[in-house]
């Protein structure tokens, strides 16, 4: 059973850019969360996707969206990149079952930099 | 507004001593479920306890345990016999049901000195 992968681990962009983030979840979990990590602060949810459908979302612009694929694979997209938008992104996987009993595996990280 | 609380952004203990973090939260729900999370300088965020909200009795797991008060929305994590390995970020979150997004605090760092 390998564990939650991210790439790339780094990553610089400029603004106005856009960027894809990339999640493999531990295999057989049907649920993928995205959290933003700013320097000093903790994570905020993004959204979720449970069976590749997007089940719930955080207080984050539109620009921000995602994609979950049937191999447990996916993706965080940001368009128009900002300043602010620099900060870890942070995936995690959970077998959804019953809610709140899932226990949620983080991934390493990817650090964006947006200059 | 849900929010998590941590005050202490600092915390140093020495090798085998004792040490508890702080932790309080505000929400208006009755069913929720309460975690500590420790995110060492490699970044990946490892739970360390968990705690349902309609359980009275405290969760522990080996040198972990914590102290959930529910009236007063407190939910500090002691850390016994503390050891090197033990040095990390510390994040309290909670769990609304039946959502699965976590909110998280903004962290207790924590030093364990030899």
């Amino acid at each position: 059973e390998t564990g939650v992968t991210q790439s790339p681990t780094h990553l610089i962009k400029t603004r106005g850019q856009q960027v894809t983030l990339r999640c493999s979840s531990q295999s057989g979990h049907n649920t993928v969360s995205w959290y933003q990590q700013a320097l000093g602060q903790g994570p905020q949810f993004i959204f979720q996707y449970y069976r590749e459908e997007e089940n719930g979302r955080g207080n984050f612009p539109p620009r921000f969206s995602g994609l979950q694929f049937p191999n447990y694979s996916s993706e965080l997209n940001v368009n128009a990149l900002e300043l602010d938008d620099s900060a870890l992104y942070l995936c995690a996987s959970s077998l959804r079952e019953l809610p709140g009993l899932n226990e949620q595996f983080f991934g390493p990280g990817t650090r964006l930099t947006v200059l | 507004a849900q929010t998590v609380t941590q005050s202490q952004p600092e915390m140093s203990v020495q090798e085998a001593e004792t040490v508890t973090l702080s932790c309080t939260y505000d929400t208006s729900e009755n069913n929720y479920y309460l975690f500590w999370y420790k995110q060492p300088p490699s970044r990946q965020m490892i739970l360390v306890i968990r705690q349902e909200a309609y359980k009275q009795q405290n969760a522990t797991e080996n040198r972990f345990s914590v102290n959930f008060q529910k009236a007063a929305k407190s939910f500090s994590l002691k850390i016994s016999d503390s050891q090197l390995g033990d040095t990390a970020m510390y994040f309290c979150a909670f769990m609304i049901e039946p959502t699965d997004k976590l909110i998280f605090g903004t962290g207790t760092r924590l030093q364990v000195f030899p």
